[in-house]
């Protein structure tokens, strides 16, 4: 079992559809869940991310972590067509300080105007 | 400010060579990383650093080598390239108080062949 697990889609959606992305996992030493973002032939950048349990809202991105179900999603309302990319989710333990990050999949998503 | 860069942005090495893929920084981060992306599969940690002359393991460290003598270089060495090598290769950087938040190179294209 794979510890992160993450639909690789691809997912192709509307302009202005609510789009939801999800990621399980089985380490419960996570404590820092991120989600990249990685546009075609470049490097990921960091979107969001939760420290532990909850949920965070940055304009249309909403990301959601729920500890006892393992689950991390990551919603994107109204969505663009700038949108379309390939999502990341990460995730890493405090242990040692490291940084090291265990990233699932990644789900390409096309936005279609 | 370049931020992360890499260097060369493609490569094509036959079996058996060697090479190194250069990584420099600019944001005097601490903390420095090795990934290597194949498609549908994520990103995987090959070799870490939290400081100059601190390096350790990732995930898929056999077949690499690293070395870290300067804050801002975090060069990769491949040894004995073998097809299994071909992938996208970025390196990223992290601020000691913000280990999730890894600023990511363009990232280098090998072709092992």
């Amino acid at each position: 079992q794979k510890e992160v697990e993450q639909d690789p889609g691809p997912l192709s959606v509307p302009e202005g559809a609510i789009v939801s992305l999800n990621c399980t996992y089985s380490n419960s030493a996570f404590q820092y869940f991120m989600w990249y973002r990685q546009y075609s032939r470049k490097g990921p950048e960091l979107l969001m991310y939760t420290y532990s349990s909850g949920n965070k809202e940055d304009g249309r991105f909403t990301a959601q972590v729920d500890k006892s179900s393992k689950y991390i999603s990551l919603f994107i309302r109204d969505s663009q067509p700038s949108d379309s990319a390939t999502y990341l989710c990460a995730m890493t333990t405090t242990a040692g300080n490291t940084g090291k990050l265990i990233f699932g999949q990644g789900t390409t998503l096309q936005v279609k105007p | 400010n370049a931020g992360v860069t890499q260097t060369p942005k493609f490569r094509i090495l036959k079996i058996g060579q060697s090479m190194t893929l250069q990584c420099t920084q600019d944001m005097n981060h601490n903390y420095m990383y090795w990934y290597r992306q194949d498609p549908g599969m994520g990103l995987k940690l090959i070799y870490y650093s939290v400081g100059a002359g601190i390096t350790d393991k990732g995930e898929v460290p056999n077949g690499y080598n690293v070395s870290r003598s300067t804050t801002e270089d975090f060069p990769l060495r491949l040894e004995l390239a073998a097809p299994s090598q071909t992938s996208v290769y970025f390196c990223a950087t992290a601020e000691t108080k913000g280990i999730y938040e890894q600023y990511f190179g363009p990232g280098t294209r090998l072709t092992v062949t």
